[in-house]
């Protein structure tokens, strides 16, 4: 079964400064996605950001990026130039794309998360 | 689009009650799923449904049935509430076969249970 691990439960950054997420997981599998999920006190979920594990060129949107490392089976999400807006619980997750019922299970497993404080 | 909507957004439920939580998408989305949000555990998966009519087990089904009668809906009912069942539940959405390059699952607002 695939397992998904964040070490960090909370972190705290200067705004303006830069900081990084850490996440491993676990999985025999050679084809999957990853995500970084975000959740601010208003309780919805908002994706940050997505990595086929097929692409070894690392996902960037905007101010977030991600280093993916698949032999090391790591992912950590950077965030550069934190802004106040960014202070929320953030959320990795993998997919796995195996097939079932004909087409992909489309399972969500999550890490227990990480709560980033940005301190103005 | 409305997306994924969840109802209620609040309840307080007596052990024993039972109770449904109501999810709906407007995406034409095929895959729909529950999960279960508590402390220190992130979110859980309890059951997920492939298209209408076909539902599966998640990692934490026991205690929660579910059924896909429309692409739409996926409802889920809680049989008989216990205090473990306190959580926040996320109902969650995805996969349009018109679009099937898109991996992203839309998440409802989610609805804060708590059984006493």
């Amino acid at each position: 079964a695939q397992t998904v691990t964040q070490s960090q439960p909370e972190m705290s950054v200067q705004e303006a400064e830069t900081v990084t997420l850490s996440c491993t997981y676990d999985t025999s599998e050679s084809d999957y996605y990853l995500f970084w999920y975000k959740q601010p006190p208003s309780r919805q979920m908002i994706l940050v950001i997505r990595q086929e594990a097929y692409k070894q060129q690392n996902a960037t949107e905007n101010r977030f990026s991600v280093n993916f490392q698949k032999a090391a089976k790591s992912f950590s999400l950077k965030i550069s130039d934190s802004q106040l807006g960014d202070a929320a619980m953030y959320f990795c997750a993998y997919r796995t794309q195996r097939q079932r019922f004909g087409g992909a299970t489309n399972k969500l497993i999550f890490g227990t998360g990480t709560l980033l404080a940005v301190q103005p | 689009n409305a997306g994924v909507t969840q109802t209620p957004k609040f309840q307080v439920l007596k052990t024993g009650q039972s109770m449904t939580l109501q999810c709906a998408q407007d995406m034409n989305h095929e895959y729909m799923s529950w999960y279960r949000q508590d402390p220190g555990m992130g979110l859980r998966l309890i059951h997920y449904s492939v298209g209408a009519g076909i539902t599966d087990q998640g990692e934490v089904p026991n205690g929660y049935n579910v059924s896909r009668s429309t692409t739409e809906d996926f409802p889920l009912r809680l049989l008989s509430a216990a205090p473990s069942q306190t959580s926040v539940y996320f109902c969650a959405s995805s996969y349009n076969p018109r679009d099937p390059l898109t991996h992203e699952q839309y998440f409802g607002p989610g609805t804060r249970l708590t059984v006493t």
